[in-house]
């Protein structure tokens, strides 16, 4: 039974691009969640999805949006990248309404 | 609102003595609350959660944690440090009432001195 799975592991972008990460959830799980950590800072909720609709969103600029399908895997998209925007980009996929969610190894996210 | 506050940035301690990481929480509802490690180049694994039931709770690798209401604190422990215990420790709050977003406290930096 394979994890949380997100790609790519590593990617490099130029200011105001534009990026997509992907993430497939633990089997049989419902809900992902993304959040952003910032070298040295704990994880930051960006937003949620269940049922392919966000259902709750940290403080993240309209840059920051995301997309969940079908089958419950989602995309975090950022638009207009900023070096701020450099980060470990972490998914986490649960059950709507289990205290637990699982974590994948993320995406590090590098803006030169 | 909730919020985590992990009174240590970095903890040093040599092999084989006590580990103690401090953390403190805010939330306006009933939380869970959460302790993740975090070694190098790899994802958040879950040592222990606090859910309401007992105040004292087991982890793995050795961990555990007392829930302190009155006190707002919920401090992760261990007995006696290995060196494989060296890692980036987060304490993370959930309000029960507010869906799934888990609140990180800024971590706190475990190095284990042979």
């Amino acid at each position: 039974d394979a994890g949380v799975t997100q790609s790519p592991t590593h990617l490099i972008k130029t200011r105001g691009q534009q990026v997509t990460l992907r993430c497939s959830p633990k089997s049989g799980h419902d809900t992902v969640s993304w959040y952003q950590q910032a070298l040295g800072q704990g994880p930051q909720f960006i937003f949620q999805y269940y049922e392919e609709e966000e259902r709750q969103r940290g403080n993240f600029p309209d840059r920051f949006s995301g997309h969940q399908f079908p089958n419950y895997s989602s995309e975090l998209n950022v638009n207009a990248l900023l070096l701020g925007d450099s980060a470990l980009y972490l998914c986490a996929s649960s059950l709507q309404g289990a205290r637990r969610a699982f974590f994948g190894q993320g995406t590090r996210l590098t803006v030169v | 609102a909730q919020s985590v506050t992990q009174l240590d940035s970095h903890v040093s301690v040599s092999e084989g003595t006590p580990v103690l990481l401090r953390c403190n929480y805010s939330s306006s509802y009933s939380p869970s609350l959460f302790w993740y490690v975090q070694h190098p180049n790899k994802g958040l694994q879950l040592l222990l959660k606090y859910t309401s039931a007992a105040t004292l709770v087991k982890g793995i690798n050795g961990f555990e944690a007392e829930f302190k209401k009155s006190e707002t604190s919920f401090h992760l422990t261990k007995p006696s440090a290995h060196m494989s215990d060296a890692a980036e420790y987060f304490c993370v709050v959930k309000n029960n009432n507010a869906g799934n977003m888990l609140t990180f406290g800024g971590g706190t930096r475990l190095m284990v001195k042979p």
